[in-house]
């Protein structure tokens, strides 16, 4: 069974501070994972998608992998209250997305 | 660019009735598009899987003949859930993909309730 491992948190962080969400999967072979964020009762939203080894900037965000440790993460600079929700890590297997349970975050103003 | 829409929004039925929920790509064409439910407080898990023109691929024990899909165009796919019960009360997702990429573009979701 692949698996895809988030901490569900949640995780609170001061606004204007890094926020730092770390996900884990079982799959060796897997090559591409994404990010989306989602808020309460709202579908997800794409947030990023990684499939190289190192960081992928877009924005306030960044997302990191490594392959070799079978870890991404995604950074969020400068947060803010706006940026409260649950971010869920997703491994694509042949297109289809097996996702963590997510983590929730919290930006405190 | 790459936006789904999913009708309605939110359902209240009666238990024993049908539901139909429809997703659309408004302005790519999605070669296959996949369904999720969502329980509160719990990830994404995909039922299925369909192509257009094809059979849906269902996930290990999600229902094919509860939950019926039809994949009968590149814009639309029709879930609906046949016979529903309290316990089929959940959040329902699509997402859609272009045909050759992996990325997926969620619905809106759609919410019932099963009274």
């Amino acid at each position: 069974q692949k698996e895809v491992e988030q901490n569900s948190g949640p995780l609170s962080v001061p606004e204007g501070a890094i926020a730092s969400l770390n996900c884990t999967y079982s799959d060796r072979g897997s090559q591409s994972f994404f990010w989306y964020r989602q808020y309460s009762g709202k579908s997800p939203e794409l947030i990023m998608f990684i499939y190289s080894n190192g960081d992928k900037e877009d924005g306030r965000f960044t997302a990191q992998l490594n392959k070799a440790s079978q870890y991404v993460s995604l950074l969020i600079r400068d947060s803010q209250p706006s940026d409260s929700a649950t971010y869920l890590c997703a491994d694509n297997q042949g297109g289809k997305l097996i996702f963590g349970q997510g983590t929730e975050l919290s930006v405190k103003p | 660019g790459a936006v789904v829409s999913q009708h309605p929004s939110w359902v209240i039925c009666k238990s024993g009735t049908s539901v139909k929920i429809e997703c659309r790509s408004l302005d790519f064409q999605a070669t296959t598009m996949f369904w999720y439910r969502q329980f509160p407080k719990q990830s994404l898990m995909l039922m299925a899987t369909s192509n257009e023109g094809s059979k849906a691929t269902y996930e290990q024990g999600v229902e094919k003949d509860k939950f019926l899909i039809n994949h009968a165009s590149l814009t639309l796919s029709t879930l609906t859930v046949t016979s529903a019960h309290p316990e089929d009360s959940s959040f329902y997702i699509c997402s859609a993909s272009e045909g050759g990429r992996n990325t997926q573009y969620f619905g809106p979701g759609t919410r019932l309730t099963v009274l």
